[in-house]
Order: structure tokens, then C-alpha cells, then sequence
């Protein structure tokens, strides 16, 4: 399995600004993700963070609202930018590394809740 | 797109087997999965089957697929307290996941 830590683990902030949460693997991995749980719902899928690439973003998700970093395997940032109240959620980061015997595992961090007022 | 769907809760009394169900909808998924998430926490990987497979059993926990009519089943047996949560199936294709929208497990004495 792997370990997953999140800074921060929750946070409440002003609408206009800004949050960069932080994903952190105890391993090197291949591929990471970031999702989001709004209150009372599913995970919705933002983006996919691949070392060495440009973040791909789903359908509804932007990079100038969420810009990620990636800057090596076992790392990565999350910011929400110029948040609003319907930013409040939950944000998860979840790691998988293809193309090993356990490529099937998708693990997920504790998540970080956001409340924005 | 893909579609998972799950009934919303579940009640069961302690001691007896919970059968939760989930229906997904891409043909192509590759492995499917339970999550488990407690009050507070985040996603527990509780188990997965591979798309090509039919059943896998791991201690109490058992999953069934039936690809045919794209239906994904989880039995706890013996519940315990400590099993009520929300359970989340999920699909996977591409390593994107589809989660569907979590099913609440109470467990009663």
C-alpha cells in the first residue's frame, strides 16, 4: 500500500483567496490524481498529475482555478484559486503506479476540508 | 460517460450479512472497487476484482461481478459496528475512477 499525508488536513478561508494543498507519498509513484467530495456527495475526478507533464484536466475543472504542481514522484500541490462558498468541499489526492505488480491499487489521502465563507 | 449507481443505505442488524449493490455502466472498466469511508475520513481501499473475474472472496468480505448485466456486489458477513460507514463502489478505466454516491451502512444492535 501507500502512505498519503495532506497538508492541510482542514482549513476555513475568505472568498477571493487563495489555498494550495499539499500531497505527499511515502514512494515513488507514476501517476497522481486529485478529486473532490463536495459535502454529502461522491469524488468527482479535477485532474490527473503525471511527473514530468502537464496536469490533464476533466471535463468542468480549469487550469487557472486549479493549478497543480508536480514536481517529482512522490509530491504534489493542489491550489483553489479565488475561492467562493461552492468551493467548500473536501480534496482528496489519490496515487496508482502502472505498470507494477500492484497497478490495480488506486490509494487515497486523508483529504483536505475546505470551508469557504 | 460512465454511470455508477448505488442505493443511498443500507440498515442491518449486528451479526448478519450486508449485501451492498452497485450498477456501472462502461463496458471497458478494467478493475472495480469498494472504498469504505468513516465519519471524518477518507477512503478506505477495502477491496477490488479485476473485470475478467466473477467473484473474489477476502476474509468476510466478497465481491461479485456479473459483467453481463454490469452489476458489482459487496457482502460483509457477520457486520459489525465498526462496518458502519459509507461504502463507494467505483470503476476504473484509463486509471480515472467513477465512483458512484456512496451507500450508508448502519449497523444495529
Amino acid at each position: 500500500s501507500a502512505v498519503i499525508s495532506q497538508k492541510p488536513s482542514r482549513d476555513i478561508c475568505q472568498r477571493g483567496t487563495s489555498l494550495t494543498i499539499q500531497c505527499q507519498v511515502d514512494s515513488q509513484v507514476t501517476m497522481m490524481f486529485w478529486y473532490r467530495q463536495q459535502p454529502g456527495q461522491s469524488l468527482t475526478l479535477i485532474a490527473t498529475a503525471n511527473q514530468g507533464s502537464e496536469a490533464t484536466y476533466e471535463s468542468g475543472f480549469v487550469i487557472d482555478k486549479f493549478p497543480i504542481s508536480r514536481p517529482n514522484l512522490t509530491f504534489s500541490t493542489l491550489t483553489v484559486s479565488n475561492m467562493s462558498p461552492e468551493d467548500s468541499s473536501i480534496y482528496l489526492c489519490s496515487v496508482a503506479r502502472p505498470g507494477t505488480e500492484s497497478s490495480y491499487e488506486q490509494y487515497f489521502g486523508p483529504g483536505t476540508r475546505l470551508t469557504v465563507t | 460517460g460512465e454511470d455508477v449507481e448505488q442505493s443511498l443505505f443500507l440498515s442491518v442488524r449486528e451479526g448478519d450479512s450486508s449485501v451492498i449493490n452497485c450498477t456501472y455502466t462502461d463496458s471497458s472498466s478494467t478493475y472495480l472497487y469498494w472504498y469504505k469511508q468513516e465519519p471524518g475520513a477518507g477512503l478506505q481501499l477495502l477491496t477490488y476484482i479485476f473485470s475478467n473475474m466473477d467473484m473474489k472472496q477476502d476474509q468476510r468480505l466478497t465481491v461479485l461481478l456479473n459483467k453481463k448485466d454490469k452489476h458489482l456486489s459487496l457482502r460483509i458477513a457477520d457486520t459489525q459496528t465498526g462496518d458502519s460507514a459509507i461504502y463507494f463502489c467505483a470503476e476504473r478505466n484509463d486509471y480515472k475512477l467513477s465512483f458512484g454516491a456512496g451507500t450508508t451502512v448502519t449497523v444495529r444492535a
